[in-house]
């Protein structure tokens, strides 16, 4: 069964500051999705990026940015120019290519930001 | 164009009751998924539809069952709640199980 695994429960960045959230990952598919999801009080999970297994080129998203390292199974989120918007709970998960496979979900890391 | 919609946004059912959460997923998408996120937590799968019938479940007894409707819509039933089953429970749809999944805001389920 596939795991996802987020070591850091919470983390702060001061406005406009560099933040980067870790993920870990653990399956024996060869062909999958990984994700970054935003949740903010508001509960509703907003997807910022999505990343394609086969492809070895980092996905970006404006200010979002992920470092996707297949062989270590490591997928972190870089957050430039941090606002407060930014702001939320945020979740890591996998997906199989399969279909109608299931999203697995890390157990999240709240991130603060100072201003 | 509607995104997921969730009814209702809160609930509050007393221990050995039965519930009914509602989703209507983003126009165009004929698949829906249930997760159940309790505080503090990442949301754990519970069951997908497609088709009008169960294509993949979760570790979840067989309390929570579900359907789904031919205009896509689908439900959620919980029966004999127990405490534990309080959480956020979100509905997501996307079109055919492999292209991006939208979420709704969730239902908060209290059980008391």
């Amino acid at each position: 069964a596939q795991t996802v695994t987020q070591s850091q429960p919470e983390m702060s960045v001061q406005e406009a500051e560099t933040v980067t959230l870790s993920c870990t990952y653990d399956t024996s598919e060869s062909d999958y999705y990984l994700f970054w999801y935003k949740q903010p009080p508001s509960r509703q999970m907003i997807l910022v990026i999505r990343q394609e297994a086969y492809k070895q080129q980092n996905a970006t998203e404006n200010r979002f940015s992920v470092n996707f390292q297949k062989a270590a199974k490591s997928f972190s989120l870089k957050i430039s120019d941090s606002q407060l918007g930014d702001a939320a709970m945020y979740f890591c998960a996998y997906r199989s290519a399969r279909i109608g496979n299931k999203l697995v979900f890390g157990a999240g890391t709240i991130l603060r930001v100072k201003s | 164009d509607a995104g997921v919609t969730q009814s209702p946004t809160h609930l509050i059912k007393t221990r050995g009751q039965q519930v009914t959460l509602r989703c209507s997923p983003k126009s165009g998408h004929d698949t829906v998924s249930w997760y159940q996120q309790a505080l503090g937590q990442g949301p754990q799968f519970i069951f997908q539809y497609y088709e009008e019938e169960e294509r993949q479940r979760g570790n979840f007894p067989d309390r929570f069952s579900g359907h789904q409707f031919p205009n896509y819509s689908s439900e959620l039933n919980v029966n004999a709640l127990l405490l534990g089953d309080s959480a956020l429970y979100l509905c997501a749809s996307s079109l055919g199980g492999y292209t991006e999944a939208f979420f709704g805001q969730g239902t908060r389920l209290t059980v008391v």
